[in-house]
């Protein structure tokens, strides 16, 4: 089946540095990904959603500068945390846009910026 | 506005004992309830999808209803291993056509031996 790979699964990184985050699409084409953000004990929020090819579309109150989106290809889209700070740190996750039953994630990546 | 409920927001179950996790939902337009479970520092696993009221699906201690309102998962005699966190969430469209993923807040589920 559609599996979505996410790397990596854990960062750790200072303050002021830059973190890049990839999903890939392993066996189909991703021509859009979501990229979510989830706090400790708290649900899945919706950050931005890619589209190869084309500019990312953020979700109201995340900046455009600090999460930068690239989907330069159909199996790959990456989020860069720019600039990371104490309160970026966070569970990052990535999912599939393309319908089908089930709704790939990435197994998630842990951020902790000190 | 769409939303997701889940409750209740934790439940801890002895090995054998089972129950219900209640997922309800007010949302313009459904097109699929899904849940997943999720172990910490990991993604979200798929465990079902939903479509209609009145559909049931089961995969192993698993089974999962629909209504038009609500949304049960029923675990029937847990094993520790049972333990996570189950996500609900309701896929629908926006206005303007494109897919919007709604997620409850999960329900932290601890089973114990």
């Amino acid at each position: 089946g559609a599996v979505v790979s996410q790397h990596p699964s854990r960062v750790i990184c200072k303050s002021g540095t830059s973190v890049k985050i990839e999903c890939r699409s392993l066996d189909f084409q991703a021509t859009t990904m979501f990229w979510y953000r989830q706090f400790p004990k708290k649900s899945l929020m919706l950050m931005a959603t890619s589209n190869e090819g084309s500019k990312a579309t953020y979700e109201q109150g995340v900046e455009k500068d600090k999460f930068l989106i690239n989907h330069a290809s159909l199996t790959l889209s990456t989020l860069t945390v720019t600039s990371a700070h104490p309160e970026d740190s966070s569970f990052y996750i990535c999912r599939s846009g393309e319908f089908n039953e089930k709704l790939f994630f990435g197994s998630g990546t842990q951020l902790s910026v000190l | 506005e769409d939303q997701v409920t889940q409750s209740p927001e934790a439940l801890r179950l002895q090995e054998g004992e089972s129950s219900s996790l209640n997922c309800s939902y007010t949302v313009s337009g459904l097109r699929g309830l899904f849940w997943y479970r999720q172990d910490p520092g990991k993604g979200p696993e798929f465990l079902f999808t939903l479509y209609s009221a009145g559909e049931e699906k089961e995969k192993e201690r698993l089974k999962a209803t629909l209504t038009k309102k609500e949304s049960f998962l029923h675990i029937t005699a847990p094993k520790p291993e049972d333990s996570a966190t189950y996500l609900c969430a309701v896929q629908t469209l926006t206005q303007g056509g494109s897919e919007k993923l709604v997620f409850g807040k999960g329900m932290k589920l601890t089973v114990n031996p």
